[in-house]
Parts: C-alpha cells; structure tokens; sequence
C-alpha cells in the first residue's frame, strides 16, 4: 500500500514552455502533498506543502507566481512550473500523507526537468 | 544545530560487514525523526518514523536509535548485502512545522559482494 505516482519522469523542453508534473496517490486519501527539489548533491528541499482545498504554503524564497500548486481532490496534486528557464532545471519530487500524524511521507519517483 | 546532518556522505564497504552512519537534528522542539531509504531510480522508501527518546526500532538487518536530548539518531545495518546500497535519508519533523520535514543530505552506501 500507500502508492504514490509521479507523471512524467522526465521532461526535456525549450526555454519558455510551462511544464506540469502531477502527483497522485494511488491507494490512500492525502491529505497534504509536498514539493521538493533536489539540486545535485545536496538535500531535499521543500518548495511548498499543498493542502487538499486550499492555498500551497510556499517556503521562503520560492516564487508562487513561478511554481504553481493545485491539490483538486485528495489524490491530486500538481506542480506547474510557468515560463520555465535553464535556472530551473532540476529534480523535482512530491510526496504525500495520510491522516494519521506519524505516518512517513510517501514518495513519487520524481521528474528529471531539464530546460534548453 | 539548526539543520539535519547526516555523516558520512557516503560509505564503500564490503558484503557481510557491519555498518552505521549518523543523522544530527535540532533537539528544541522536537517531534519526530524519519529515516527513508533511496536506490536509484526508484523512490524513497519510508524505514522507520521514531518519536521517542531512547526508541529502538529494527527492521530486519537495519536498526536505528534516537537520542532526543542530544539530536542525534544512528541507523545500523548488519551484514551489509548488495541489495543495501542505496541512500539513507533521514529528516526531523519539528513540533511547530505543520508536518514538514527537514532532510539532510543523506549518506551513500555502496556494498560490494
């Protein structure tokens, strides 16, 4: 149990396009999905925690103009990265919770972007 | 400490010997401890979530400890086997975070048979 899907793997695309990376949770309601990004050889980092319903809580320093978060149902979330430039190419991972409060985070296997 | 440490960044050692890293995170208002495990090309997989100080949890060959008082937690693994390579994450959830974890950078494990 406790699933999580990641779509798409990788992406490769021209500077400009806006790219969208969903975040399902297959076999569990979520009710928080997070947003990570991992630049190479360091640490996850949490871009913005997304609440089923409601607004993203962004982290410090993480544009919400430029990375764009919808969490529609309990099973969806999704990571829209507007206008996208060379600076943003990155690994990008979601996660996911259920409702009970020591559950782990449960991950997709993240999406490779890469911008020309 | 403010950030979650992890030590060594990575570790080289042969099958059938014993290993351990470490994971140092902030002691004040602290809630709980997670320890995943990452092989390439896959995702994370949860190990253990420890709260408790002085919390032993096992798992097979893997074990890990949680000191609390001190922000440290240690994950050993027995009799390393090939298929225990991976990276292992751990990340501290803070009472005031609103279920966010902060991860360290993880130690690299590589056993060769």
């Amino acid at each position: 149990g406790a699933v999580v899907s990641q779509h798409p793997s990788w992406v490769i695309c021209k500077s400009g396009t806006s790219v969208k990376i969903e975040c399902r949770s297959l076999d569990f309601q979520a009710t928080t999905m997070f947003w990570y990004r991992q630049f190479p050889k360091q640490s996850l980092m949490l871009m913005a925690t997304s609440n089923e319903g409601s607004k993203a809580t962004y982290e410090q320093g993480v544009e919400k103009d430029k990375f764009l978060i919808n969490h529609a149902s309990l099973t969806l979330s999704t990571l829209t990265v507007t206008s996208a430039h060379p600076e943003d190419s990155s690994f990008y991972i979601c996660s996911a919770r259920r409702r009970q409060s020591n559950q782990p985070q449960h991950f997709g296997d993240g999406t490779r972007l890469s911008i020309l | 400490i403010l950030n979650v440490e992890q030590s060594p960044q990575s570790l080289h050692v042969q099958e059938g010997d014993s290993t351990n890293f470490t994971c140092s995170f902030p002691s004040s208002n602290f809630y709980a401890l997670h320890w995943y495990r990452w092989e390439t090309a896959k995702s994370p997989e949860a190990l253990f979530v420890m709260t408790l100080n002085g919390d032993e949890k096992k798992k097979g060959r893997i074990s890990a400890t949680l000191n609390t008082k001190e922000g440290y937690s240690y994950l050993y693994i027995k009799g390393s086997q090939p298929e225990d390579s991976a990276t292992y994450l751990c990340a501290s959830r803070r009472m005031d975070s609103s279920y966010k974890l902060i991860f360290g950078s993880g130690t690299r494990l590589l056993v060769r048979p």
